[in-house]
């Protein structure tokens, strides 16, 4: 089992949908969760840190299950220019080190 | 300011040569970080310095050498590379090399060895 595991993709959405992305972790006793994006050709840049609380930035939504150790990203009201391949990233057994997850890439049409 | 500048953008080396990647910061960051990314895939974790000492190396070839002159530049030395190295090489930084630090990128030196 891989230690951080995404919905394959690609989605493929129109302007204005409402897309979600699922990502499981292996290791219970991980603490630090993000959401990366990353373009074409580009560095990842962090989206957001995901919160046990959960947490909102505008339209994007993301969501910790401890519990079920499950991190979820919610993207409402898609724009063109959110196309991009999303990484769910978890902190490893060692200061410093993220797990990544295979990304999900997201297409959204006009 | 969230910025690391990486120099060169690109760079074509042959196998035989000898080059250097370059990373800098100005954030104060005490935790800097080497990736490799090949396409479609996400990056690999090569090397973590912490306060300017090698604290975690995932077993890379040594023809790949970290260097971290002072807490703002780190450099990776290459030599005798193979063309399965050709990737996007990223650095990263974070304020300490923690559970709970956020890393940011840099743009990455896109590399071909030929």
């Amino acid at each position: 089992r891989k230690e951080v595991e995404q919905d394959p993709g690609p989605f493929n959405v129109p302007e204005g949908a409402t897309v979600a992305f699922n990502c499981t972790y292996s290791n219970s006793a991980s603490q630090s969760f993000f959401w990366y994006r990353q373009d074409c050709r580009k560095e990842p840049k962090l989206l957001m840190s995901v919160y046990s609380s959960g947490n909102e930035d505008g339209r994007f939504t993301a969501q910790l299950n401890r519990a079920s150790q499950y991190i979820s990203l919610l993207i409402r009201d898609s724009k063109l220019s959110d196309s991009a391949t999303y990484l769910c990233v978890v902190n490893g057994d060692q200061g410093g080190k993220l797990i990544f997850g295979q990304g999900t890439e997201l297409s959204v049409k006009p | 300011d969230t910025e690391v500048t990486q120099t060169p953008k690109h760079l074509v080396m042959g196998m035989t040569n000898k080059k250097s990647l370059k990373c800098e910061q100005h954030m104060g960051h005490r935790a800097m970080y080497w990736y490799k990314q090949k396409a479609k895939k996400p990056p690999e974790l090569m090397f973590v310095y912490s306060y300017e000492k090698l604290s975690i190396n995932e077993s890379v070839p040594s023809r790949f050498s970290p260097e971290c002159p002072n807490s703002s530049l780190l450099n990776l030395h290459l030599h005798a590379l193979q063309p399965e190295d050709s990737a996007l090489y990223l650095c990263a930084s974070s304020p300490f090399a923690g559970s709970t630090d956020t890393q940011y990128f840099g743009p990455g030196t896109r590399l071909t060895v030929l």
